[in-house]
């Protein structure tokens, strides 16, 4: 099993460009979450799935959308960039409701200039 | 929805102290809770969990235990290493859109 994987492991945005940031597990896991992890701060939510059509929006979801029409796969799209931005993005996913034991992909670090 | 409280950092220990890290939670009912670490440029992973009151996790010679009498689940080693440096985050369960982590406790070891 690979887990959770996240693609491209850096990218450097302009002000104003888009991109999708992507997350991909082979778990068959239900639940899966999108992070942003500022610089020597903690975890914050964006978004949050409990399954394939069905997403939420977490602490900060401002100038992010996402989607998942598949179990596997949950992408992250930024849409007009900005340097708010600039962050380390991690998603991971879980199987259990309550038991909420979360595995982490690797990361995405982001810088918008 | 369910959050924690853990305590701030840094933490700067010699080798072979003992190691505390505070988190206390506050939620409806007893929620599973996990301790996770970040190692320098890499992703969280579980360090430990407990999935209800009275229940001790423990892995790599971490603890914690889950008291409900003091909504507490507080992270300890007996002889840290240099290898223990890291981010320790406390999160608790279950999943939802408003489920906080604990705001990450930055642990240097010097040997």
């Amino acid at each position: 099993n690979a887990g959770v994987t996240q693609t491209p492991k850096f990218r450097i945005l302009k002000i104003g460009q888009s991109m999708t940031l992507q997350c991909a597990q082979d778990m068959n896991h239900n639940y899966m979450y999108w992070y942003r992890q500022d610089p020597g701060m903690g975890l914050k939510l964006i978004y949050y799935s409990v399954g394939a059509g069905i997403t939420d929006k977490g602490e900060v979801p401002n100038g992010y959308n996402v989607s998942r029409s598949t179990t596997e796969d949950f992408p992250l799209r930024l849409e007009l960039a900005a340097p708010s931005q600039t962050s380390v993005y991690f998603c991971a996913s879980s199987y259990s409701q309550l038991l909420n034991e979360q595995f982490f992909g690797p990361g995405t670090r982001l810088t918008v200039l | 929805g369910d959050s924690v409280t853990q305590m701030e950092g840094p933490v700067t220990l010699s080798e072979e102290a003992f190691l505390t890290i505070n988190c206390t939670y506050t939620a409806t009912g007893y929620p599973s809770l996990f301790w996770y670490v970040q190692y320098p440029g890499e992703g969280l992973q579980l360090l430990l969990k407990a999935t209800k009151a009275d229940d001790k996790g423990s892995n790599k010679g971490f603890e914690a235990t889950y008291r409900k009498e003091t909504t507490s689940f507080h992270l300890e080693k007996g002889s840290v290493q240099v290898s223990d440096s890291a981010v320790y985050f406390c999160a608790p369960g279950p999943a939802s859109n408003d489920m906080r982590f604990g705001a990450g406790t930055r642990l240097t070891v010097k040997p």
